[in-house]
């Protein structure tokens, strides 16, 4: 299996863009997590789906901020507009039925300058 | 609401020796509990998890940990550590009743083995 899969590995933008994460997670899991990692607030859970549909946004940090699973094996996370406190690492991560076990992806390294 | 704490931001350890990395948490009922790993740019890797059963749980790579009610622990172990072990370890936890996918995970606590 090619695991969870992430793209684009790194992005730079200059504030106010917009940027679009996208995430492929295992094909047959049905669990998907979108995580933010920095140095000052460690890792974070942003949102997460189930079946395709959000369960959880409540750690997603405000309205520029917003997430999407049109299928089973396809999701993205945008930010609209891009904020230089937004640079992070953002990780998607993917998980099976009742299985508690989370296979993470390898990040996409975001710098907002 | 649940914690949990790793209170070493890093450990140093000589290459064959025992490596214990710490973790307490607080939470209301029995807790799920679970170790990860992260290597340099490098997504989060499961090693393993605590639900219920036996007090001492094996996982990846040589690693257990044991879960102690009492002193709301579940620190990480391995009896002799390799250099390849280097890297960011993370602790989580999961209270029973709370949303499925929501763990709340430590600071991280980092891990030097020297040759």
């Amino acid at each position: 299996d090619a695991g969870v899969i992430q793209s684009p590995r790194h992005e730079v933008t200059e504030m106010g863009q917009e940027v679009t994460l996208r995430c492929k997670p295992i094909s047959g899991h049905d669990y998907l997590f979108w995580y933010r990692q920095t140095m000052m607030r460690g890792l974070e859970l942003l949102i997460y789906f189930n079946n395709n549909v959000p369960i959880d946004d409540s750690g997603m940090p405000e309205d520029r901020f917003s997430a999407k699973m049109p299928n089973a094996s396809f999701s993205t996370l945008k930010i609209q507009p891009s904020e230089p406190r937004d640079s992070a690492v953002y990780f998607c991560a993917s998980a099976s039925g009742s299985g508690e076990t989370q296979y993470f992806g390898p990040g996409t390294r975001l710098l907002v300058l | 609401a649940q914690s949990v704490a790793q209170p070493e931001d890093q450990v140093n350890v000589a290459e064959g020796n025992p490596l214990t990395v710490k973790c307490t948490y607080s939470v209301s009922g029995n807790p799920y509990l679970f170790w990860y790993v992260q290597y340099p740019n490098r997504g989060l890797q499961f090693l393993l998890k605590y639900i219920t059963g036996d007090n001492l749980v094996k996982g990846s790579y040589g690693f257990e940990a044991e879960f102690n009610k009492s002193q709301t622990s579940f620190h990480l172990k391995k009896p002799s550590a390799l250099v390849s072990d280097s890297a960011l370890y993370f602790c989580a936890v999961r209270a029973p009743g709370d949303s499925w996918g929501k763990l709340q995970f430590g600071a991280g606590t980092q891990v030097v083995v020297t040759p």
